[in-house]
């Protein structure tokens, strides 16, 4: 069945820096690639998304790509504020909705 | 106002009971999901459904069970046979199609004393 790791497990960044988050899949059958956001206490909510079509997709200060041939899939945040402090997950769809085990970012300011 | 709906917030369970979580969407949704969420290992499938009576094993069904009878409604068993059910539990909903967003109630944290 489908694998999502996801790295780093902590990130850490001054206020403005970006930060990226890098995902891997197993299944080459995966075609769809949600990022979600989970703040203290609430519950995941999705950010961005991008299909197996598409290399790069943008919006605002977020972007993911996707690198299918290395199954490898990023979100990048550029000019980080301290609100962007959460839990983040990525995740892998074939029949199933597989996620990682997240990354929890910090933004100082 | 639509949306997914899960109950109860908190839930105590004495070991070697049973404990039903209920989750419930008005949005109209085909496929629902049960996820295990424990610090430091992500959202982890427990149960997954596409369509009224019919629901199939995620990665970590062992010890829970699930029933999918209405379209609305989705609720997943912690059965005594769970070696550790203490957790935070979500349960999603997409429509038609697993390649949409899914979107989460807000989590039933279980709690065995």
């Amino acid at each position: 069945g489908e694998n999502v790791e996801q790295h780093p497990s902590t990130l850490s960044v001054q206020e403005g820096d970006s930060a990226v988050i890098k995902c891997t899949y197993s299944d080459s059958a995966s075609n769809y690639f949600p990022w979600y956001k989970q703040e203290l206490g609430k519950r995941p909510q999705l950010i961005i998304d991008i299909r197996s079509n598409v290399g790069e997709k943008k919006d605002q200060r977020i972007a993911v790509t996707l690198n299918k041939t290395a199954k490898h899939f990023s979100l990048h945040i550029t000019e980080t504020q301290p609100e962007d402090s959460a839990v983040y997950f990525c995740a892998a769809s074939t029949d199933k909705l597989i996620f990682g085990t997240g990354t929890r970012l910090q933004v100082f300011p | 106002d639509g949306g997914i709906t899960q109950s109860p917030k908190y839930l105590f369970r004495k070991e070697g009971q049973n404990v039903t979580l209920s989750c419930e969407q008005n949005l109209n949704h085909d496929a629902m999901y049960w996820y295990r969420q424990d610090p430091g290992q992500g959202l982890r499938l427990i149960y997954y459904s596409q369509i009224v009576n019919d629901f199939q094993k995620g990665d970590i069904a062992e010890g829970y069970s699930v029933s999918r009878e209405k379209k609305e409604s989705f609720p997943l068993t912690v059965t005594s046979a769970q070696k550790n059910p203490t957790a935070f539990y979500l349960c999603a909903s997409s429509a038609t199609g697993i390649n949409t967003e899914a979107f989460f109630g807000q989590g039933t944290r279980l709690t065995v004393v």
